[in-house]
C-alpha cells in the first residue's frame, strides 16, 4: 500500500525563523511529489519535484527531492504569520495522489 | 481562465434528499478528481474521470454518484446520505500530456463544498 509520511505533525516557530518540514514516502511507480499549503478552504499547488536534487524555489519557499532515499523537505525562509496552514505532501503514484497527514505549521509574532 | 470553480460553496441536506455537487474547469485538463475531507484529515480521493471516463472508484459507497457530462464539468449526486458523510467535497483537475500515456500532473483543487448532513 502506498503511504507518505509527514513529520513534524505540528510546529511553533516566531516570525523570522527558518523551517524545515519533512516527507518520507513508500509507493509503487513514483511518478512525482507534490507540496500543497491549505490554510481554510481547499490545498493551493506550491511545488512539483520529479527529478532528485534539483531545487525549486518560489520566494521563501524552497523544496527539494531524494530518490533515493525517498524524501522530500520542504524550507520556509523568514516566516512570517501568514505562512500559518498545514503544508500537504503528496506523492503521485499508482493511486493518483496519497497525501501525508499534513504538518501544521503556526507562526507567532 | 486558470480556476476550478465549485457549487454550491454550502450544503445542508438530511438523509433522505437528493443533491447534487458541482465542479467546473475551463483549463483543458482531461483529468478529474473528486475527493472528501474530514476536519484535520488530508484529502480521501473517491473518484477519478479520465477523458469522461471513470478510471478510478476507491470503494466509495453507492449513496456517491459520479458524473462527467463532458470535459468540463464534473457532478457529485448524493443519496440518502449519512451524517458521518458530513465533510468538504473537493474537486480538482489536471492536464493530460497526451502521447497517448496518460500521466497525472499536478491537480488544481476547488474551493470545496461543505456538506453537513442532519
Amino acid at each position: 500500500e502506498d503511504k507518505v509520511v509527514q513529520s513534524p505533525l505540528s510546529l511553533v516557530v516566531h516570525e523570522g525563523d527558518t523551517v524545515t518540514l519533512n516527507c518520507s514516502y513508500e509507493v509503487t511507480n513514483f511518478r512525482s511529489l507534490l507540496w500543497y499549503k491549505q490554510e481554510k478552504k481547499a490545498p493551493t499547488f506550491l511545488f512539483m519535484l520529479t527529478s532528485s536534487g534539483i531545487e525549486k524555489k518560489s520566494g521563501r519557499l524552497s523544496s527539494i527531492l531524494d530518490k533515493k532515499e525517498l524524501f522530500s523537505i520542504l524550507n520556509i525562509t523568514a516566516t512570517q504569520t501568514g505562512d500559518s496552514a498545514i503544508y500537504l505532501c503528496a506523492v503521485e503514484a499508482n493511486t493518483p495522489l496519497v497525501f501525508g497527514k499534513g504538518t501544521r505549521l503556526s507562526v507567532i509574532a | 481562465d486558470t480556476e476550478v470553480t465549485q457549487t454550491p460553496k454550502h450544503l445542508v441536506m438530511g438523509m433522505t434528499n437528493k443533491k447534487s455537487l458541482k465542479c467546473e474547469q475551463h483549463m483543458g485538463h482531461r483529468a478529474m478528481y473528486w475527493y472528501k475531507q474530514k476536519a484535520k484529515k488530508p484529502p480521501e480521493l473517491m473518484f477519478v474521470y479520465s477523458y469522461e471516463k471513470l478510471s478510478i472508484n476507491e470503494s466509495v459507497p453507492s449513496r456517491f454518484s459520479p458524473e462527467c457530462p463532458n470535459s468540463s464539468l464534473l457532478n457529485l449526486h448524493l443519496h440518502a446520505l449519512q451524517p458521518e458523510d458530513s465533510a468538504l467535497y473537493l474537486c480538482a483537475s489536471s492536464q493530460d500530456p497526451g502521447a497517448g500515456v496518460f500521466v497525472y500532473n499536478e491537480q488544481f483543487f476547488g474551493p470545496g463544498t461543505r456538506l453537513t448532513v442532519l
